[in-house]
């Protein structure tokens, strides 16, 4: 079975400042993961994706995150954080395969202040 | 850039009524979901759907729920008697090439179930 948990339902940071998301998952085959954004009233966007190539992903907005087996996490950072990264985060964990169901961890919000 | 499109973007309906939520996935792909988001809560799988059957469902996709790819471009779901706990964001989300991993979501249909 796989599952995914998020540390910190919200998150507050200050513009400028380090974003990290944690991610931690459960996967008893060799794991797919990505981080979801959610902007109010859209849909869920696809961050970065860890698909067994390198462990450190980059991915679109700035964002990367670093695949880590002997931690089972994949955290999200962002060095620099802008006011409009303000969104819902969701980490997800799929089998090997992109065809296969995502299961998706509670979501982490992200708050951005001056 | 080619999305996936849902309609209506909200649904207000009576319980015990039928309701179909419709989606338009990206042309060519292949492989088709829906998932599920009551408010507060994480997104959950329902449904995946590939060469004109289920390929894997989740328990909540009960007897109440039915999938469907009526002709060349929509995938609906219909849930024939609603229950107040039916109220949730639903998404559809399409993937072309499995090798991609990556599926594509579309905006949802937020149902309301009176």
């Amino acid at each position: 079975a796989q599952s995914v948990t998020q540390l910190g339902s919200h998150v507050s940071v200050s513009e400028g400042a380090l974003v990290l998301l944690r991610c931690n998952y459960s996967s008893s085959v060799p794991p797919y993961l990505f981080w979801y954004v959610q902007y109010p009233n859209q849909g869920l966007q696809l961050l970065l994706k860890y698909t067994s190539a390198a462990t450190l992903v980059k991915g679109i907005n700035g964002f990367e995150a670093e695949f880590k087996k002997s931690e089972t996490s994949f955290h999200l950072t962002k060095p620099s954080a802008h006011m409009s990264d303000a969104a819902e985060y969701f980490c997800a964990v799929s089998g090997s395969g992109g065809y296969n169901k995502l299961i998706f961890g509670a979501g982490t919000r992200l708050a951005v202040h001056p | 850039e080619p999305e996936v499109t849902q309609t209506p973007s909200h649904q207000v309906t009576q319980m015990g009524q039928e309701v179909i939520l419709r989606c338009v996935p990206i042309s060519n792909h292949l492989y088709f979901y829906w998932y599920r988001q009551i408010l507060g809560q994480k997104v959950e799988f329902l449904v995946s759907f590939y060469n004109n059957e289920i390929s894997e469902k989740s328990e909540i996709f009960d007897d109440q729920f039915s999938v469907e790819r009526p002709d060349g471009s929509n995938f609906t779901l219909k849930i024939r008697s609603t229950k107040l706990e039916d109220s949730a964001m639903y998404f559809c989300a399409s993937l072309g090439d499995p090798s991609t991993d990556t599926q594509y979501f579309g905006p949802g249909t937020r149902l309301t179930v009176l």
